[in-house]
């Protein structure tokens, strides 16, 4: 069975500076997608960032980047430039193409400090 | 454009108590979903339909039925409550296969 691993359940950062969140899976695919998902007080569930397993070229998205390492199976988050509004769960998931069942990370709560 | 619509947003249940949770979504999707999210294990899908009248299930199914009679609407029953059921459930859906997840607000459900 597939699973994703975040090891770190909870990361502190100072506004302005840079974070990088851990993401670890196991599958024996070969075609996925993997997702970062945040998750503020509201409960509300917000796509941050796709990669497609396929590409090489890791995924950006203004400030948010990936670090896609399919060898090693790892797929972490970095944050630039923090900003209040980053303060959040953070939700690494994988799933397969053709199928939409996402397996989840445990997450990872960040905090930004003024 | 309302996206994914959950209701209700809170329901307090006793145990042996059955109910449904209303998803619709108005975004033409042919793929939706149900997951549960419990503290410290992330989301987990209970069930899940690739299109009307389609249906299998996900990692967690025991105790939910589902049904998708169209393509909007696609709701979650608990046919006898169990406090092990107590959790915030999200309904989510998305175009095809290759398209990322959109969410519902969630509902907060407690079984007493």
């Amino acid at each position: 069975a597939q699973t994703v691993t975040q090891s770190q359940p909870e990361m502190s950062v100072q506004e302005a500076e840079t974070v990088t969140l851990s993401c670890t899976y196991d599958t024996s695919e070969s075609d996925y997608y993997l997702f970062w998902y945040k998750q503020p007080p509201s409960r509300q569930m917000i796509l941050v960032i796709r990669q497609e397993a396929y590409k090489q070229q890791n995924a950006t998205e203004n400030r948010f980047s990936v670090n896609f390492q399919k060898a090693a199976k790892s797929f972490s988050l970095k944050i630039s430039d923090s900003q209040l509004g980053d303060a959040a769960m953070y939700f690494c998931a994988w799933g397969i193409q053709g199928a939409q069942k996402l397996v989840f990370g445990q997450g990872t709560r960040l905090t930004i400090n003024p | 454009n309302a996206g994914v619509t959950q209701t209700p947003k809170f329901q307090v249940l006793k145990t042996g108590q059955s109910m449904t949770l209303q998803c619709a979504q108005d975004m033409n999707h042919e793929y939706m979903s149900w997951y549960r999210q419990d503290p410290g294990m992330g989301l987990r899908l209970i069930h899940y339909s690739v299109g009307a009248g389609i249906t299998d299930q996900g990692e967690v199914p025991n105790g939910y039925n589902v049904s998708r009679s169209t393509t909007e609407d696609f709701p979650l029953r608990l046919l006898s409550a169990a406090p092990s059921q107590t959790s915030v459930y999200f309904c989510a859906s998305s175009y095809n296969g290759r398209s990322p997840l959109h969410f519902g607000n969630g509902t907060r459900l407690t079984v007493t």
